[in-house]
């Protein structure tokens, strides 16, 4: 069984649209993240919710909305794409040990093209 | 404030030579650091782990890595490489709760036959 799965794996669509990437992780974590992967494979954190509750917010423009219906799943939402969000998207989880830093499981990454 | 820097953009050895990927950390607090590699268009793999328990590091398929707090360091290696160990290589600090990943600009490994 998959640990970490994101759907769609890719996604083209046209600029000043909306889309949504979903991601379910079922290891039974606390903690799921979303990443950006640039087109120079630099990755960077946008968001961490811990129970349903959001934790990190990297200043990320509002056009991006995640959204965790449970703590199994962590949705993000992109309104009004721009051609600078072209871009692969990775889901992670983790649990909340509580012992100091606790492996980041990732999912296979969406890649977003917007033309 | 947390930063990493992975000194060498791209790497090649031959097959069956030694891997060293080098990697340098900035941590305001006693860093965890890791190693994921991520081979053509797939997701992150975890390699291995640093958390303030052994120095020497081991990881999956032969890699391992020595934290050196005296230099900042965390490099890779692995004795003899594998065609199969060709992919890109990020080496990661973390804040103490681990919820923070700061990631290096990545390392591509390229393993010639």
């Amino acid at each position: 069984d998959t640990a970490v799965s994101q759907t769609p794996k890719y996604l083209v669509t046209q600029m000043g649209n909306d889309k949504s990437i979903k991601c379910e992780q079922n290891l039974g974590h606390d903690t799921m993240y979303w990443y950006k992967q640039d087109s120079k494979k630099f990755l960077k954190i946008m968001f961490s919710y811990n129970n349903k509750e959001l934790i990190i917010n990297e200043t990320v423009p509002n056009r991006f909305s995640p959204k965790s219906p449970d703590k199994a799943h962590l949705n993000l939402h992109i309104n009004s794409l721009e051609l600078g969000d072209s871009a692969v998207y990775f889901c992670a989880s983790s649990r909340d040990s509580g012992q100091g830093a606790d492996t980041q499981y990732f999912g296979p990454g969406t890649r977003l093209t917007v033309l | 404030a947390q930063s990493v820097t992975q000194l060498d953009s791209h790497v090649s050895v031959s097959e069956g030579t030694p891997v060293l990927l080098r990697c340098n950390y900035s941590s305001s607090y006693s860093p965890s650091l890791f190693w994921y590699v991520q081979h053509p268009n797939k997701g992150l793999q975890l390699l291995l782990k640093y958390t303030s328990a052994a120095t020497l590091v081991k990881g999956i398929n032969g890699f391992e890595a020595e934290f050196k707090k005296s230099e900042t360091s965390f490099h890779l290696t692995k004795p003899s490489a594998h065609m199969s160990d060709a992919a890109e290589y990020f080496c990661v600090v973390s804040d103490p709760h681990g919820n923070k990943l700061v990631f290096g600009a990545g390392t591509i490994l390229r393993v010639k036959s």
